[in-house]
């Protein structure tokens, strides 16, 4: 069976730091782009970041862009979300996903949460 | 930035067909893809490449697209339907969701 585990969530105050971790199993990890994606409570969905397979090509959401910094271990078929200068705001459930080629998100991982809050 | 837009919300009685609709600027162009979260739960893909349904989704689902809408379409509504449903799509060097459509079966 396909899975992605997310880990790491935690509570953390305003401007600290955190990172999530998602073990993948039952695929081969290398062949796939892998994204993360959020959803803060009560809210709907928001894409953070996208990462290639070779992670050659990065991109991510405005929202995150110069506090958060995805990477991947290929060989320990490990995805990461390394979170800097947290905000209330960065309060969510963090998924990692894995993208098929083509263009969708199959499957989800069950998420972890972040909580940012003094 | 782009944009998907869906409706707040949509009932439907029970046995009926539930249309929700997700618009966007040249979303003709784009593939779309429809998610299912149920309260708890993490998404489930539903429907991808507009229109294919994976295996193991009931084929009451069903996608389309006109124009600049896709729509996602459940015939037979049944109350386990009841859930959120966000559409997807690819905008140059981000994925995009919908806002969310809150589906109730009443």
């Amino acid at each position: 069976d396909v899975q992605l585990v997310e880990s790491g969530g935690n509570l953390v105050q305003p401007g600290g730091s955190l990172r999530l971790s998602c073990a993948v199993s039952g695929f081969n990890f290398n062949d796939f782009t892998m994204n993360w994606v959020r959803q803060a409570p009560g809210k709907g969905l928001e894409w953070l970041s996208y990462i290639t397979r070779t992670s050659r090509t990065i991109y991510y959401a405005d929202s995150v862009k110069g506090r958060f910094t995805v990477s991947r271990d290929n060989a320990n078929n490990s995805l990461y979300l390394q979170m800097d200068s947290l905000r209330v705001d960065d309060t969510a459930v963090y998924y990692c996903v894995r993208e098929i080629t083509g263009g969708w998100f199959d499957p989800w991982g069950l998420g972890t949460l972040v909580t940012v809050s003094s | 930035s782009y944009e998907l837009t869906q409706p707040p919300s949509v009932s439907v009685p029970p046995g009926q067909t539930a249309s929700i609709t997700c618009s966007g600027e040249n979303l003709g162009d784009r593939f779309v893809s429809w998610y299912q979260q149920r309260p708890g739960q993490s998404p489930v893909l539903v429907i991808y490449q507009d229109k294919k349904r994976p295996s193991g989704i009931p084929e009451r689902f069903s996608g389309s697209t006109s124009g600049n809408t896709a729509t996602l379409t459940i015939s037979g509504t049944q109350p386990m339907d009841e859930s959120d449903y966000y559409c997807q799509a690819w905008a140059s060097t981000l994925w995009v969701f919908g806002g969310g459509t809150k589906l109730t079966v009443l």
